[in-house]
């Protein structure tokens, strides 16, 4: 099975700048990936995913992706990070068996 | 429309004790997948129901086991509840019933805090 990971586990970024997140994939057929978010107590948000095509891919709250299959990479950016982004992310990867395996997670704090 | 609704969203249970946790897949969605959540663990895949039939399980001891209903609903059980069981449990269901297409995900529902003493 397909596995991601995630190499960061804390990020602290100031309100206002850029940020990007990093996951790597396990080496394979091209994978089926998705960017989570998880306030706390809560369930998990799909912020956007990558089948095929476009390597590129936009999502909601202004996050974008890009898929470097050189790099075996899926890293989360935004330009311009607000205090409400502060929550936990996750990186996943589809398996054949209808199981999405996450990465362990990157913490984000967000600093006036 | 409604997304994915578990009930209930705390439980403290006892160890030996056992617990039924549901999850309502938003309308139309027929495949339903469970998750468990801890802290030393991360996101683990328990498993995956469609037409009330279990296509894949993940690797967790018989203890845990779920059904899905006609109606999509899906139940998970856990006997002999272990310490180490404590977790949030979380439900997602899908649309697509094949994951060969670009249309697939998984929407999660708040899930369920279990507390074993």
């Amino acid at each position: 099975a397909q596995s991601v990971t995630q190499p960061d586990i804390h990020i602290t970024v100031s309100e206002g700048a850029s940020l990007e997140l990093r996951c790597n994939y396990s080496y394979g057929a091209t994978p089926y990936l998705f960017w989570y978010v998880q306030s706390p107590g809560q369930g998990l948000q799909l912020l956007l995913k990558y089948f095929s095509g476009d390597t590129l891919v936009q999502g909601i709250k202004g996050f974008e992706a890009e898929f470097k299959r050189s790099q075996s990479s899926f890293n989360l950016r935004k330009p311009s990070v607000h205090w409400s982004d502060a929550a936990e992310y996750f990186c996943a990867v589809l398996n054949s068996g209808y199981a999405l395996n996450f990465g362990k997670g990157t913490s984000l704090l967000v600093t006036p | 429309k409604a997304g994915v609704t578990q009930t209930p969203r705390y439980l403290i249970k006892t160890r030996g004790q056992q617990v039924t946790l549901s999850c309502s897949p938003i309308s139309g969605h027929r495949s339903v997948s469970w998750y468990q959540q801890t802290p030393g663990q991360g996101l683990q895949f328990l498993f995956e129901y469609f037409s009330e039939t279990q296509r894949n399980k993940g690797n967790f001891p018989g203890r845990f086991s779920g059904r899905q209903f006609s109606n999509s609903r899906s139940e998970m059980n856990v006997s002999t509840l272990e310490l180490g069981d404590s977790a949030l449990y979380l439900c997602a269901s899908s649309l697509a019933t094949s994951i060969r297409t670009s249309k697939y995900e998984q929407y999660f529902g708040p899930g369920t805090r279990l507390t074993v003493t």
